[in-house]
């Protein structure tokens, strides 16, 4: 079974503290995606990668920064954490070939920000 | 931009009873893949159902299935015999068929099940 993990299940940080947000996969996923997710807003992607070292803006990147430098392994950077990024965040992976096309998502980490 | 909504925030039912979560989407291309995927309380997100556009026949996966109305850009899904296991918050979601994987979700549908 693909396995996607994330390296906190629930996180409380400072505001303006630096926040470093983990995520790995153990199917040698090509894809991988951070989102949002918000109550009545559902899920929103904040950035993606399609590759080691590439990454794409989603639809709400300002405030984060990503870093892909191992196929496995996708992090998410809050660089000065604020009180309106308290949130649920969800990590996913997904195969680029394969027939299925289905994202496999992490726990998720609950931040709040303080 | 391709948009997504649900506009059912909360649903319940009856134990052993049929439910229906309503979404639509708004999209300018012809070939995508439609999914709805089931996040129970504090567990993962896992996938429920796929339906790709150019197909005509409704997916089916046991007591889920969906109503594909791609003229109408609509897609509904039913729950059969509805368990106490199937409480969970329900996305559906939007990708294309070609280039970025990404996905497009809707707000979500919290369904309850009444035993």
């Amino acid at each position: 079974d693909v396995k996607v993990t994330q390296s906190s299940r629930y996180l409380v940080k400072r505001t303006g503290e630096k926040v470093f947000l983990e995520c790995v996969q153990d199917m040698d996923h090509e894809n991988m995606f951070w989102y949002r997710q918000d109550p009545g807003l559902g899920l929103r992607l904040i950035y993606f990668s399609y590759d080691v070292k590439m990454k794409e803006k989603g639809d709400i990147p300002e405030g984060y920064s990503v870093s892909r430098e191992k196929k496995e392994r996708f992090s998410l950077i809050l660089e000065s954490a604020s009180t309106n990024q308290t949130s649920m965040y969800l990590c996913a992976s997904s195969s680029t070939g394969g027939a299925t096309y289905e994202q496999y998502f992490g726990p998720g980490t609950r931040l709040t920000v303080t | 931009a391709q948009t997504v909504t649900q506009s059912q925030p909360e649903m319940s039912v009856q134990e052993a009873e049929t439910v229906t979560l309503s979404c639509t989407y708004d999209t300018s291309e012809s070939d995508y893949y439609l999914f709805w995927y089931k996040q129970p309380p504090s567990r993962q997100m896992i996938l429920v159902i796929r339906q790709e556009a150019y197909k005509q026949q409704n997916a089916t996966e046991n007591r889920f299935s969906v109503n594909f109305q791609k003229a109408a850009k609509s897609f509904s899904l039913k729950i059969s015999d509805s368990q106490l296991g199937d409480a969970a918050m329900y996305f559906c979601a939007y990708r294309r068929a070609q280039g970025a994987q990404k996905l497009v979700f809707g707000q979500g549908t919290r369904l309850t099940i009444n035993p």
